[in-house]
């Protein structure tokens, strides 16, 4: 069956150093993943999408890898701020079809000042 | 409205009793999804919705849930005979039809004692 992990133990960094965090997924070939932003109390915002034809893709300080070998993603924030501190977590479609997505469990993230 | 929007914000109940929580979707998104995510956990998806189409129920965890969907607005997920397991926080997201991406509302945290 699909399986996505990402790290469980919260990532903390200092103000200005570059976040990366880790989403492998198991079992399957999706044709995207996305990964969304979740801040206490709150339902995930979706922060970006990459499709599996993509090897990168950028937003602002965001910059997310895409490696359909390693079956891997990563997603970086640069000039990391403590704004930036919440849960990330990585989606993918579901491989019945339509848009039906699997959430990983997420990360928890920490920018210390 | 602007986003999507679920009611009430919090819902505490005694074991044993019913409860019925609201989704209002985005005006326009013609798919809506439930999710259910315990504390310090990702999303586990319990149902969806597509348009008229049946709804995908294969993530309802027993018959005591059960959710409602009248064309494309608002959605009703009922719990029966609330048990404390149940207790999280059910996370409501709408999709329109051409994008991948989903919106979330705020969630219903409920508490059953």
């Amino acid at each position: 069956s699909q399986k996505i992990e990402q790290n469980s133990e919260a990532l903390n960094i200092q103000e200005g150093k570059t976040a990366t965090l880790t989403c492998n997924y198991t079992n399957y070939s999706p044709a995207y993943l996305q990964w969304y932003r979740q801040d206490p109390g709150r339902g995930p915002v979706f922060l970006l999408l990459i499709r599996e034809n993509e090897k990168e893709k950028r937003k602002e300080r965001l910059k997310v890898t895409f490696d359909t070998t390693l079956k891997q993603s990563l997603f970086h924030i640069t000039a990391s701020q403590p704004a930036d501190s919440a849960t990330y977590l990585c989606a993918l479609p579901f491989s019945g079809g339509y848009n039906k997505l699997i959430f990983g469990a997420g990360t928890r993230l920490a920018v210390h000042p | 409205g602007a986003g999507v929007s679920q009611s009430p914000s919090n819902k505490v109940t005694e074991k044993g009793k019913d409860v019925e929580l609201r989704c209002d979707p985005i005006s326009g998104h013609t798919a809506l999804y439930w999710y259910r995510q315990r504390l310090g956990q990702g999303l586990e998806f319990l149902i969806y919705f597509q348009g008229n189409s049946a709804p995908d129920k294969s993530g309802l965890p027993s018959d005591r849930f059960s959710a409602e969907r009248t064309g494309e607005s608002v959605s009703t997920l009922t719990i029966q005979r609330t048990q404390q397991e149940d207790s999280a926080v059910y996370l409501c997201a709408s999709i329109w039809r051409a994008t991948d991406t989903q919106y979330f509302g705020p969630g219903t945290r409920l508490t059953v004692l």
